[in-house]
């Protein structure tokens, strides 16, 4: 069966502080990775999609990128922190009729 | 215009009790649609598909209307364990397995 990890499940970050999150999947293969922020009582936002290896499509413009160095493995990154980027970032993956599969999460407070 | 529009509730209903949420979409090209369900501080977790000619799953509805662009969910004999936020999901067309995501309907089950 596939199964999707985030890591780490929480972080809190100094404000200029680099970032790093991964996303792995198992259990399939050239999956549609996708990664979503959800501010405090607000709804998903699209992030990066990715749709196969060295293949990243942005949906707006910020402070974040996002990179896919293998299959199963999509990773979110910023060089410097704002306030702004507090939030719930989840990863997901695309299923077999175009519904999406999501990790865990991790909970980012940048303070 | 929101592209997925639900009302934010909160519904608060008895346990045993039949609730019903609505969603309205913007685009009529449209062809996938989900529901999701969301407890608090999660990750959001599908709940069913939602076929052209309606779909019941255990105490659970979903109902598409094309013509009238909106979709709905009934649940039935309400249980302490609906409690969660209820997210209307669309996929428009030719938009490289995107979703939008409504900002979700709160359910509230009491005793």
């Amino acid at each position: 069966s596939q199964t999707i990890h985030q890591w780490p499940a929480t972080l809190v970050q100094p404000v200029g502080s680099p970032l790093s999150l991964e996303c792995t999947v198992e259990g399939t293969s050239n999956p549609n990775l996708y990664w979503y922020r959800q501010a405090a009582g607000r709804g998903l936002q699209l992030l990066f999609y990715s749709v196969g290896i060295g293949q990243i499509s942005s949906e707006v413009p910020q402070n974040l990128s996002a990179s896919r160095p293998q299959d199963r493995q999509f990773i979110l990154s910023s060089k410097k922190l704002l306030l702004s980027d507090s939030g719930f970032y989840l990863c997901a993956f695309r299923g077999g009729s175009y519904e999406q599969y999501f990790g865990p999460g991790t909970r980012l407070t940048v303070t | 215009r929101k592209e997925v529009e639900q009302d934010p509730g909160p519904f608060n209903v008895p346990e045993g009790a039949t609730v019903a949420f609505n969603c309205t979409y913007s685009n009529s090209a449209s062809q996938s649609f989900f529901w999701y369900r969301q407890d608090c501080r999660k990750e959001p977790k599908l709940l069913m598909s939602v076929y052209s000619s309606g779909n019941e799953d255990g105490r659970f509805t979903a109902q598409l209307n094309r013509a009238s662009q909106y979709i709905s969910l009934l649940i039935r004999d309400s249980k302490l364990s609906d409690s969660a936020t209820y997210l209307c999901v669309v996929n428009p067309t030719g938009t490289a397995s995107k979703l939008t995501f409504g900002t979700g309907t709160r359910l509230q089950v009491t005793l």
